[in-house]
């Protein structure tokens, strides 16, 4: 099975612009979560979405807001970028069984650095 | 508030020798717990994870993982480290609320192991 794709891998972007990150998920996982990763806060949950609609969120301001279409693609946007948003931003996915026991496979990240 | 803590930000090793990571987390209810590591240019992998039953978990690569309920603790352990080891390990708990995937990551350990 193929791994969880994110694309683009690499973004430059200026401050105040938008952007929109890409996740396609494991064949057959429906459930894709949405993490920040930096150097000083470290892996911070953004949001979760399964079956189109966000389930969990984490504490990030309304900037941050993300879908998932009907085969659990996901996409995330970021709005007015500022430079701390610069940031690896790695996708998710599981299967959400729904036994509360559920396993997250990591993508390779999204690189955005903000100018 | 939920949180993960691990104990080392940074481990240097000589190979072949022994590796303990330790990691606490604060949550009262049930959790599911990870482990996961990141290679140097590579994405984050799942090495091992417990959802019940027998409290020592073996995983991937040799490496082992204690929970121990009345310390909220869940160590990583390894007999004998090799050069290909150096990578950064996270320890990160999924607090176990009805199926939403949520996961709390500790700050990570950067291990180099030196041959």
């Amino acid at each position: 099975k193929a791994g969880v794709t994110q694309t683009p891998r690499y973004l430059i972007k200026t401050r105040g612009q938008q952007v929109t990150l890409s996740c396609s998920p494991i064949s057959g996982h429906r459930s894709v979560s949405w993490y920040q990763q930096t150097p000083g806060q470290g892996l911070q949950f953004l949001f979760e979405y399964f079956s189109e609609t966000q389930r969990n969120k984490g504490n990030f301001p309304g900037r941050f807001s993300g879908r998932q279409f009907s085969n659990s693609r996901s996409e995330m946007n970021v709005s007015t970028l500022e430079l701390g948003d610069s940031a690896l931003y790695l996708c998710a996915s599981s299967l959400a069984s729904g036994s509360g026991s559920d396993t997250q496979y990591f993508g390779p990240g999204t690189r955005l650095t903000v100018l | 508030a939920q949180s993960v803590s691990q104990h080392n930000h940074h481990v240097i090793l000589s190979e072949a020798a022994s590796l303990e990571l330790g990691c606490n987390y604060s949550y009262g209810g049930t959790v599911n717990l990870f482990w996961y590591v990141q290679y140097p240019g590579q994405h984050l992998q799942l090495l091992l994870k417990y959802f019940s039953g027998d409290p020592l978990v073996k995983g991937i690569k040799g490496f082992e993982a204690e929970f121990i309920k009345s310390k909220f603790s869940f160590n990583l352990r390894k007999p004998s480290v090799q050069w290909s080891d150096t990578a950064e390990y996270f320890c990160a708990v999924m607090p176990f609320s009805g199926g939403y995937n949520k996961l709390i990551f500790g700050a990570g350990t950067r291990l180099a192991v030196h041959p």
